[in-house]
């Protein structure tokens, strides 16, 4: 079965540390990505997408991703963190060419300490 | 309008009762889906429409489970006789078309089935 895994359920990095959320899928075709975040009472807000273009891709408030497809990964990563990015990353993943909807992981809760 | 509007934002809800939750997308998006997110779950697909086609109905998870979308617009889960296994947090997104294009989504319907 098509699967979405993000390793660590809870992450926690001191302010100004590298953030690093991993997300593996099982596909051997190589599907559309993405990764949303979401703040307390709030919906999913898109972060950033690939889409088969550069691997490494740049989001919104200074994240970036890069694609491994000899990896099946679609790691995020930011170099500083703030206490603002504190939040509950998904990764997610369109199989099929995308003629199917996400499948998205469990998700990973960024916890930032002071 | 100018995001994914959802009502209710909170239903508490007698064990047994039937629920409808309501989707309003983006104005001239044709695909809408809904998701359940219960905690440490990540996000579950259950239904997803794609402007006149019938929808793809594979994550219902019982006939208690039905959806409608009305004139491409609106759309409404329903969910009958409902369990306290029901309880979690609706959330319902939507795009220009199914694809590499991001969801947009909607802030969700927070269930609780006392």
């Amino acid at each position: 079965a098509q699967s979405v895994t993000q390793l660590g359920s809870h992450v926690s990095v001191s302010e100004g540390a590298l953030v690093l959320l991993r997300c593996n899928y099982s596909s051997s075709v190589p599907p559309y990505l993405f990764w949303y975040v979401q703040y307390p009472n709030q919906g999913l807000q898109l972060l950033l997408k690939y889409t088969s273009a550069a691997t490494l891709v740049k989001g919104i408030n200074g994240f970036e991703a890069e694609f491994k497809k000899s990896e099946t990964s679609f790691h995020l990563t930011k170099p500083s963190a703030h206490m603002s990015d504190a939040a509950e990353y998904f990764c997610a993943v369109s199989f099929n060419s995308g003629n199917t909807p996400l499948v998205f992981g469990k998700g990973t809760r960024l916890s930032v300490i002071a | 309008g100018a995001g994914v509007s959802q009502s209710p934002s909170n239903k508490v809800t007698e064990k047994g009762k039937d629920v409808e939750l309501r989707c309003d997308p983006i104005s001239g998006h044709t695909a809408l889906y809904w998701y359940r997110q219960s905690l440490g779950q990540g996000l579950e697909f259950l239904i997803y429409f794609q402007g006149n086609s019938a929808p793809d109905k594979s994550g219902l998870p019982s006939d208690r489970f039905s959806a409608e979308r009305t004139g491409g617009s609106v759309s409404t889960l329903t969910i009958q006789r409902t369990q306290q296994e029901d309880s979690a947090v609706y959330l319902c997104a939507s795009s220009l078309v199914i694809g590499s294009e991001g969801y947009t989504f909607g802030s969700g319907t927070r269930l609780t089935v006392v």
